[in-house]
């Protein structure tokens, strides 16, 4: 059965820097891997869609990266504004219509 | 304009109560999904229908009955409601079954008291 876990569950960090979100799962037959932002009160917004023959996407400041074999994904925000402040969510895709959510890193970017 | 949408946006109601949570996609997607996020933030799928059939049916309780009248639509109503089912519920759908992005809904808070 495939678990997904983010660490470090929160985050705090002054405007400006550069930081990353690590994502690891278990079952490493996944066919992608997505990023998603949740902010309060709203949906979750796709960031940036993995293929499991991909090592890395890039999107504006994010840049987020597969290492299939180990099982782990990284999310890089570089120059980390206020309005990144959200929760971060992971999520894997195996066999079937599923997907597999890590419990997210909450970042709080300070102005 | 909104893809996915869900209401109501916040629940509050008391154990025991039936209550139905409504969704509707207008993308023209085929799939449409349910899940449940915990305290913890992780989400869970319940349900996923294709063209108004079942395909995907979690380890949910019964008092759970998911109900699609056309595929647009997606509602889920639960019986007898109780305190472990306060979470928020995500409705999502996908251009067909299997397919690699998933839109989600805003979500629908549900407290139970």
């Amino acid at each position: 059965k495939q678990e997904v876990t983010q660490i470090p569950a929160a985050l705090s960090v002054p405007e400006g820097e550069n930081l990353v979100l690590n994502c690891s799962f278990t079952d490493s037959a996944i066919y992608n891997l997505q990023w998603f932002r949740q902010d309060p009160g709203k949906g979750l917004t796709s960031l940036l869609l993995i293929q499991s023959s991909q090592r890395e996407q890039t999107s504006g400041r994010l840049n987020a990266s597969l290492d299939k074999s180990s099982g782990r994904s990284t999310l890089y925000i570089a120059a980390s504004q206020p309005g990144d402040s959200a929760t971060y969510l992971c999520a894997v895709k195996n066999a079937g219509n599923m997907l597999t959510f890590g419990g997210g890193t909450r970042l709080m970017v300070k102005p | 304009d909104t893809a996915v949408s869900q209401t109501p946006k916040y629940l509050v109601t008391q154990m025991g109560n039936d209550k139905s949570i409504k969704c509707e996609q207008n993308l023209g997607h085929d799939t449409m999904y349910w899940y449940k996020q915990d305290s913890k933030k992780f989400l869970k799928i319940m349900f996923s229908y294709n063209n108004k059939e079942l395909i995907i049916n979690e380890t949910v309780p019964n008092r759970f009955s998911p109900k699609s009248p056309d595929k647009a639509h997606l509602n889920l109503h639960i019986n007898s409601l109780e305190l472990g089912d306060s979470a928020v519920y995500f409705c999502a759908s996908s251009q067909v079954a299997g397919a690699i992005v998933q839109f989600f809904g805003p979500g629908t808070r549900l407290t139970v008291l």
